[in-house]
């Protein structure tokens, strides 16, 4: 059974689209988070929930939109996508905010 | 400055060799410390957390130096398969987690 979980695995769209990437995650861990690695492949936190509350929020565009519906599943909606947005997406989760962080296998985003 | 900072490499090392890598971090208040490894199109794994007083696990060794602020991690008899970037992570007292941009080490036969 997979720990972290994301899909779709890639996805590849046209500037100005609307997309979501979905996670869930089965270790009953407690905190979630959004991280994006560029080309450069430089890994910077977008957000972190615990509890289905938002705890991180960096300075992400707002169209950039991420949603907790239980402490199982943060998912993330991008409205109006941009040629930079292009990245792989990874959604981790931890039990409390400073644990071992379990990663999915990442959503490469490929904007045209 | 970057809140993490490391030497992107590529460390290119013979099979066998002992490599090590710094990373320096900006926060004082930070509490924990991990190092990370990436393989190439996949996702980050956790190598070992890094104690005050250091810690071994098989052939590698981290430390942390607080009053200078880096941490270290030194591979002995390194193997072709230690072929990665290995990321510096540090916790801190605010939750959050930050990825250093990753040292990348290549092992040649």
């Amino acid at each position: 059974d997979t720990a972290v979980s994301q899909t779709p695995k890639y996805l590849v769209t046209q500037m100005g689209n609307d997309k979501s990437i979905k996670c869930e995650q089965n270790l009953g861990h407690d905190t979630m988070y959004w991280y994006k690695q560029d080309s450069k492949k430089f890994l910077k936190i977008m957000f972190s929930y615990n509890n289905k509350e938002l705890i991180i929020n960096e300075t992400v565009p707002n169209r950039f939109s991420p949603k907790s519906p239980d402490k199982a599943h943060l998912n993330l909606h991008i409205n109006s996508l941009e040629l930079g947005d292009s990245a792989v997406y990874f959604c981790a989760s931890s039990q409390g905010a400073a644990g071992e962080l379990f990663f999915g296998e990442g959503s490469r985003l490929t904007v045209l | 400055r970057k809140e993490v900072e490391q030497d992107p490499g590529p460390f290119n090392v013979p099979e066998g060799a002992t490599v090590a890598f710094n990373c320096t971090y900006s926060n004082s208040a930070s509490q924990s410390f991990f190092w990370y490894r990436q393989d190439c199109r996949k996702e980050p794994k956790l190598l070992m957390s890094v104690y005050s007083s250091g810690n071994e696990d098989g052939r590698f060794t981290a430390q942390l130096n607080r009053a200078s602020q880096y941490i270290s991690l030194l591979i002995r008899d390194s193997k072709l398969s230690d072929s990665a970037t290995y990321l510096c992570v540090v916790a801190n007292s605010a939750s959050k987690i930050i990825f250093g941009s990753g040292t990348r080490l290549s092992i040649r036969p």
